[in-house]
C-alpha cells in the first residue's frame, strides 16, 4: 500500500540541541509537505518541497527533498521549548491524495 | 489563525443520534477534505471533494456521509456511530493544480461517541 515512513517516533532533546526527523517513501512523490501539530492542536502547514534535491530554510528549520523525490528531512538547529510538538511529513502521491507519515514527537527539556 | 473554519469544536453524541460537522473556507480553494485523527496518530484521509464532486472515498463506513453544498462548504453527516469513531475530525482545503495542492487544515471538531 501507499506508505510514508517517518523516524524517529519520539525525540527528547535538551534545549539548544539539534533535532532531525526523516521521511521515506517507497514510491516517488509529487511533492512533500511538512506540518507541525502542537499538543491539543491541529496540523499547521510549515512548508512544501516540489523539486528534486530542493533545500528550503525557515529560520532555524531546514527542509530537504531527496534527489529521487522519495525521502525528505526536517532539521531544527538549537531547539527551543516552543518547538515542542509532533512533526509530520506528508507525501503527495498524485492528485489530491496526501499520505502522512506517523509523525515524530519532539520534547524539549529546558 | 486558520482560514478553514469548523463547527462545532466539540461534540458529544449517542450511538443513535444524527449530527453533522460543518466546514467553511473562503480562500477560493476547489478541493476540500475530511480527515480523521486518533490520539498520537497521523491524520487519515476519509474523503476528497474536487470542484464539489466526491473524488476520493477511502472506504469509509456509510455511517459517515459527506456533502459539499457549494465550493465553500463541506459537511460530514454522522449517524449510528460507534464509540471507536471518537476522534478529532479535520477539514482541510487546497487549490487545484499540478505541483501545488498545499493543504490547509481547520482546527478540527473533537467528537466523542458515548
Amino acid at each position: 500500500g501507499q506508505q510514508v515512513m517517518q523516524i524517529p517516533q519520539y525525540q527528547h532533546v535538551q534545549e539548544g540541541e539539534d533535532f532531525t526527523t526523516y521521511c521515506n517513501s517507497s514510491t516517488t512523490l509529487s511533492n512533500i509537505q511538512w506540518y507541525k501539530q502542537r499538543p491539543g492542536g491541529h496540523p499547521v502547514f510549515l512548508i512544501q518541497l516540489v523539486k528534486s534535491g530542493e533545500v528550503k530554510k525557515q529560520k532555524r528549520l531546514t527542509f530537504q527533498f531527496g534527489e529521487a523525490k522519495k525521502n525528505s528531512s526536517l532539521h531544527i538547529t538549537a531547539t527551543q521549548t516552543t518547538d515542542v510538538g509532533t512533526y509530520f511529513c506528508a507525501g503527495l502521491k498524485g492528485g489530491n491524495k496526501l499520505v502522512f507519515g506517523a509523525g515524530t514527537i519532539l520534547r524539549v527539556k529546558s | 489563525d486558520t482560514e478553514v473554519t469548523q463547527t462545532p469544536k466539540h461534540l458529544v453524541m449517542g450511538m443513535t443520534n444524527k449530527k453533522s460537522l460543518k466546514c467553511e473556507q473562503h480562500m477560493g480553494h476547489r478541493a476540500m477534505y475530511w480527515y480523521k485523527q486518533k490520539a498520537k496518530k497521523p491524520p487519515e484521509l476519509m474523503f476528497v471533494y474536487s470542484y464539489e464532486k466526491l473524488s476520493i472515498n477511502e472506504s469509509v463506513p456509510s455511517r459517515f456521509s459527506p456533502e459539499c453544498p457549494n465550493s465553500s462548504l463541506l459537511n460530514l453527516h454522522l449517524h449510528a456511530l460507534q464509540p471507536e469513531d471518537s476522534a478529532l475530525y479535520l477539514c482541510a482545503s487546497s487549490q487545484e493544480g499540478v505541483g501545488g495542492n498545499t493543504i490547509y487544515f481547520g482546527e478540527g471538531s473533537w467528537l466523542t461517541v458515548v
